[in-house]
């Protein structure tokens, strides 16, 4: 069954910093798909990137750089010097595509980043 | 290009009574899904449509059940509500299965 662990539960950082969000992925399909989304206080999810199983390349956007390690089941989100408005809820995410298409997205259980002045 | 939609926003409802959910998808997507929210169970996976057709279902009762029209506009429908049904109800659309997501702004369902 698959499963995605986001084992910091809060992060607390001064405006600047660097900070790392840790997401640790289960599953026995070899073709699945890995996603990041962020949450602020209004509550809608806003997606920030998805990457595939076969796609091991780091990227960066901006200031958001992710780290897809498969030797390591783990896809990390760092964000370089951080800002007040990064401060929301961080949610690591997965879904299976060995038998299809597929929509099922499996959530961590998040991670409340807030970042202060 | 507008965003995905959903009405009502906020609910209240009485323990036993039935609820219907509307949303809306991005226009030119075909593929919606709904997750509820709740603080202990974090975010679940309802189910999915695409081209009318459900494709995928989560691990919930049959009280909870769902449509996808020709227009892809989707509802959800929970009967017989129960005081834990009360979560943030969320939609989400993709071009097609497996793309990436946008979610809506949720349905805040409160059962008393």
């Amino acid at each position: 069954a698959q499963k995605v662990t986001q084992a910091q539960t809060e992060i607390s950082v001064v405006e600047k910093e660097d900070v790392t969000l840790d997401c640790v992925y289960e599953t026995r399909d070899t073709t699945y798909y890995l996603f990041w989304y962020k949450q602020p206080p209004s509550g809608e999810l806003v997606f920030l990137i998805r990457r595939n199983s076969f796609d091991e390349q780091n990227e960066i956007s901006g200031r958001y750089s992710w780290n897809f390690q498969k030797s390591t089941s783990s896809f990390n989100f760092t964000i370089t010097a951080s800002q007040v408005v990064d401060s929301a809820v961080y949610f690591c995410a997965l879904s299976e595509s060995s038998t299809g298409a597929n929509s099922k997205l499996t959530f961590g259980k998040g991670i409340t980043l807030s970042v202060r002045p | 290009k507008a965003g995905v939609t959903q009405t009502p926003r906020y609910l209240i409802k009485t323990r036993g009574q039935q609820v219907t959910l509307s949303c809306s998808p991005i226009s030119g997507h075909r593929s919606v899904s709904w997750y509820q929210q709740t603080p202990g169970q974090g975010l679940q996976f309802l189910f999915e449509y695409f081209s009318e057709t459900q494709r995928n279902k989560g691990n919930f009762p049959g009280r909870f059940s769902g449509r996808q029209f020709s227009n892809s506009r989707s509802e959800m429908n929970v009967s017989t509500l129960e005081l834990g049904d009360s979560a943030l109800y969320l939609c989400a659309s993709s071009l097609a299965p497996a793309n990436e997501q946008y979610f809506g702004p949720g349905t805040r369902l409160t059962v008393t």
